[in-house]
């Protein structure tokens, strides 16, 4: 079945430092591929997303390009605050049932100034 | 719009009780998910309802649990009995028809005694 993979954490930073988040995936067809946020104490909002190949989603200095060629959604940020501690998900459009999504695990990110 | 409201936000009951866990979707959206968030298992698909009919509730971990959607704008999620194990955060998401981004409430914190 489609499966998501994503980077371990916990992964810790300083601020300004550069951000990757590895996620990859497992899909039959061609899904759209996600990335959630969860703030501390909050629900999942949907920090950017990409519904073809070759596609880039991006928001808030965050990117992710859909490379069908190795399955990978990566998240990247170029230059990360505090604020930007958060958990990330990836997330793919499960196609054999409309709207449904299965998420990674998780990536508890935190930034240290 | 207020967004995805769920009700309560903190629930602490005793093994062997009901709880009843309430959601309020975003006006218009056709789509209604319930998911549960714990940290061995992640964030888990529990049922997800389309025009308030249930269309997928293979997630749903045994027939202690039940989830109801009487009219477009509100959906209950039941336990009973409550056992130490359902511990977790529950979110309840919602999203519009034909677009695959869904929208996530604040989630009920459960603590089964």
């Amino acid at each position: 079945g489609n499966s998501v993979t994503q980077m371990e954490g916990p992964v810790t930073l300083s601020e300004e430092a550069f951000l990757t988040i590895n996620c990859t995936y497992t899909a039959t067809g061609y899904p759209s591929l996600f990335w959630y946020v969860q703030y501390p104490g909050e629900g999942l909002q949907l920090l950017l997303k990409a519904t073809k190949a070759d596609d880039k989603g991006s928001n808030k200095g965050f990117e992710a390009t859909y490379r069908k060629e190795t399955t990978s959604f990566h998240l990247e940020k170029g230059s990360v605050q505090v604020s930007d501690s958060a958990v990330y998900f990836c997330a793919l459009s499960d196609i054999q049932g409309a709207q449904k999504l299965v998420f990674g695990q998780g990536t508890r990110l935190t930034i240290n100034p | 719009d207020a967004g995805v409201i769920q009700s309560p936000r903190h629930e602490v009951t005793e093994m062997g009780q009901e709880v009843t866990l309430r959601c309020k979707p975003i006006s218009g959206h056709d789509y209604l998910f319930w998911y549960r968030q714990t940290m061995m298992r992640g964030l888990e698909l529990l049922i997800y309802f389309n025009n308030n009919v249930p269309i997928d509730d293979s997630g749903m971990p045994e027939d202690r649990f039940s989830a109801k959607m009487p009219n477009a704008s509100f959906s209950t999620l039941k336990i009973q009995p409550s056992e130490p194990r359902d511990s977790a955060v529950y979110f309840c998401a919602s999203g519009p028809d034909s677009r695959e981004t869904q929208f996530f409430g604040p989630g009920t914190r459960l603590t089964v005694l």
